[in-house]
């Protein structure tokens, strides 16, 4: 079975351009989690999804931050515009019903902003 | 509101000891979940090992098992026979299961075994 499916892996781009990072999570999960990863903050939950609903946005750093989940299928990311302190590895994870909960992780999206 | 404390930045084990990394957690309320996952230097997150608040045993997986003291809400991982693949960067987290879902994770503890 394929597991969370993240893209670009990589993405170098320039401070004011538009970032977008996608997302296909596990086919049947409900839950959807976008996080981010530095050294200096950690891993920090950005927004998640249930049935494609954003449920909880309050880690969206500002509005430059936006995320959408238009199916069961697929989620997307965008930063606009980027700014350096935007870089990080970006982790998308889903998981199935509530009771367990364990995240399935994509292999993130590093994201270098110059 | 919902947090998880993991004390230890870096440790340094020899291979093949036994190591205790620490996790403690604080929530109000009484259903919840707790995950350790493991992070290579590769990146990948590789999930290890999850108890439940009514769990009355404590879950072992393995060379893996979670010492869950549910009164001092604290959730260590021991890591048995340590091997040198076991050098990682790994993370405690907590799902709680009220209408607010999410799931937190720790700082992370970086563990390097010695040969």
């Amino acid at each position: 079975d394929a597991g969370v499916i993240q893209s670009p892996r990589h993405e170098v781009t320039e401070m004011g351009q538009e970032v977008t990072l996608r997302c296909k999570p596990i086919s049947g999960h409900d839950y959807l989690f976008w996080y981010r990863q530095t050294m200096m903050r950690g891993l920090e939950l950005l927004i998640y999804f249930n049935n494609n609903v954003p449920i909880d946005d309050s880690g969206m750093p500002e509005d430059r931050f936006s995320a959408k989940m238009p199916n069961a299928s697929f989620s997307t990311l965008k930063i606009q515009p980027s700014e350096p302190r935007d870089s990080a590895v970006y982790f998308c994870a889903s998981s199935i019903g509530r009771q367990f909960g364990e995240l399935f992780f994509g292999e993130g999206s590093r994201l270098t902003v110059l | 509101a919902q947090k998880i404390t993991q004390t230890q930045p870096g440790m340094f084990v020899q291979e093949k000891e036994a190591v205790t990394l620490d996790c403690t957690y604080d929530t109000s309320d009484q259903s919840y979940g707790l995950f350790w996952y493991k992070q290579p230097s590769s990146g990948e997150m590789i999930f290890l090992i999850y108890q439940g608040s009514y769990d009355e045993q404590n879950a072992t997986e393995g060379r893996y098992s979670l010492n869950f003291q549910k009164a001092r809400k604290s959730a260590n991982l021991v890591i048995s026979a340590s091997q040198l693949g076991d050098s990682a960067m790994y993370f405690c987290a907590m799902r709680v299961m009220n209408r607010d879902d999410k799931i937190i994770f720790g700082k992370g503890t970086r563990l390097h075994i010695l040969p």
